[in-house]
């Protein structure tokens, strides 16, 4: 089974802090994801990535950057938390090529980061 | 402009009975994926269906349908014989093919249903 997991489930910071969220995916997959839920809102992708040291920006990315040094590793940098970060943040990953039955995208359980 | 549509923020349906969750899409590529997902309160992605653009037959996969219309660009899952256990979050999702590169699957708001007993 593809397995995504994320290093933290619950996170408390503070305002200013730096924030790191690390997302690790063990198949081999391509593409790596990072989105942020609220409620309302749906999923809203923050960046993704489709190989090593390569990345796009999603729909909001402001506030956010990532790291891909490694294949299996994305992660997710909150470089000075603020308030309105506090939300979910879903990684995720998939294969690349077209979309396929056997090409979808796999998640993570999800990290609840709340930013006082 | 919203590529995904769910006009539903929530349903209700009686426990043993068929429900349909709408989802309409946008998207001017003629290779697309459309996928549906499910969220129960623990807040995992369960993914439970898939049906591209050209296949010919809407997708099954146990209780779980898609009425997939082309032309009128929508895709509805339909749940037949709800469970207790189906009250959750429904996302349906869409992903663009080769002709608009290695894309992201774009999500729509969600439809929170809630199975009654």
């Amino acid at each position: 089974d593809v397995k995504v997991t994320q290093s933290s489930r619950y996170l408390v910071k503070r305002t200013g802090e730096k924030v790191f969220l690390e997302c690790v995916q063990d198949m081999d997959h391509e593409n790596m994801f990072w989105y942020r839920q609220d409620p309302g809102l749906g999923l809203r992708l923050i960046y993704f990535s489709y190989d090593v040291k390569m990345k796009e920006k999603g729909d909001i990315p402001e506030g956010y950057s990532v790291s891909r040094e490694k294949k299996e590793r994305f992660s997710l940098i909150l470089e000075s938390a603020s308030t309105n970060q506090t939300s979910m943040y879903l990684c995720a990953s998939s294969l690349s090529g077209d979309p396929s039955p056997g090409n979808t995208i796999y998640f993570g359980e999800g990290s609840w980061l709340t930013v006082v | 402009a919203q590529k995904i549509t769910q006009t539903q923020p929530g349903m209700f349906v009686q426990e043993k009975e068929a429900v349909t969750l709408d989802c309409t899409y946008d998207t001017s590529d003629p290779s697309y994926g459309l996928f549906w997902y499910k969220q129960p309160s623990s807040g995992e992605m369960i993914f439970l269906i898939y049906q591209g653009s050209y296949d010919q037959q809407n997708a099954t996969e146990g209780r779980y349908s898609l009425n997939f219309q082309k032309a009128r660009k929508s895709a509805n899952l339909v749940i037949s014989a709800s469970q207790l256990g189906d009250s959750a979050m429904y996302f349906c999702a869409m992903r663009e093919g080769h002709y608009s590169g290695n894309t992201p699957l774009v999500f729509g708001k969600g439809t929170r249903l809630s199975v009654i007993a």
